[in-house]
């Protein structure tokens, strides 16, 4: 299947900075990436989708001004927590659709 | 009622046992049906996907499709315990849906 790596892997980080993750599809163009939270024990919870050349589209509950979406290319795209809180530490998955959905490794954020 | 539904287990079968995974689903309109595996701390694997009636092999797995009872399922022959993980099913609308996941557990 297709490759999708994330950056960073993991991430510690104070009260009230921000962090970015970047993901990117590695072998195949993506106009389509999704951000993904979970939380332990927990099912995937879809953020928002990520549309090359064009704004996200978040989920209800999702705050478009706390969790910063840039799909700069068709390679590239970028999930930015900003003033993170320990309430935002999660696993944080993207995927990259070329038919079929393919998830990056995922990024762990702990807000301390 | 959630979109899609599955058994939370554990789905403990013993190593070399078929293991049955069940998903069921309430848009009809969904055309794309997808298993995933996820080991723990790990993100889903893409394993199966299936698009039409029937069933679809892919050495030892074999995904099951049912639309008019909405039921896709996923078997699992000669179960090992590197097989033990989460697995999630998901139908495909404008984006994917996730089941909550069925854990199995295989035992030597």
């Amino acid at each position: 299947g297709a490759v999708v790596s994330q950056h960073p892997s993991w991430v510690i980080c104070k009260s009230g900075t921000s962090v970015k993750i970047e993901c990117r599809s590695l072998d195949f163009q993506a106009t389509t990436m999704f951000w993904y939270r979970q939380f332990p024990k927990q099912s995937l919870m879809l953020m928002a989708t990520s549309n090359e050349g064009s704004k996200a589209t978040y989920e209800q509950g999702v705050e478009k001004d706390k969790f910063l979406i840039n799909h700069a290319s068709l390679t590239l795209s970028t999930l930015t927590v900003t003033s993170a809180h320990p309430e935002d530490s999660s696993f944080y998955i993207c995927s990259a659709s070329d038919r079929e959905q393919f998830f990056g490794p995922g990024t762990r954020l702990t807000v301390l | 009622q959630k979109e899609v539904e599955q058994n939370s287990g554990p789905l403990s079968v013993p190593e070399g046992a078929i293991a049955s995974l069940n998903c069921t689903y309430s848009d009809r309109v969904s055309q794309s049906f997808f298993w995933y595996r996820q080991y723990s701390g790990k993100s889903p694997e893409l394993i199966m996907s299936i698009y039409s009636n029937g069933d679809k092999e892919d050495g030892r797995f074999t995904a099951q499709l049912n639309k008019a009872s909405q039921y896709v399922s996923l078997l699992i022959r000669d179960s090992q315990p590197s097989d033990s993980a989460t697995y999630l099913c998901a139908i495909n609308t404008d984006k994917l849906i996730f089941g909550t996941g069925t854990r199995l557990q295989v035992f030597p």
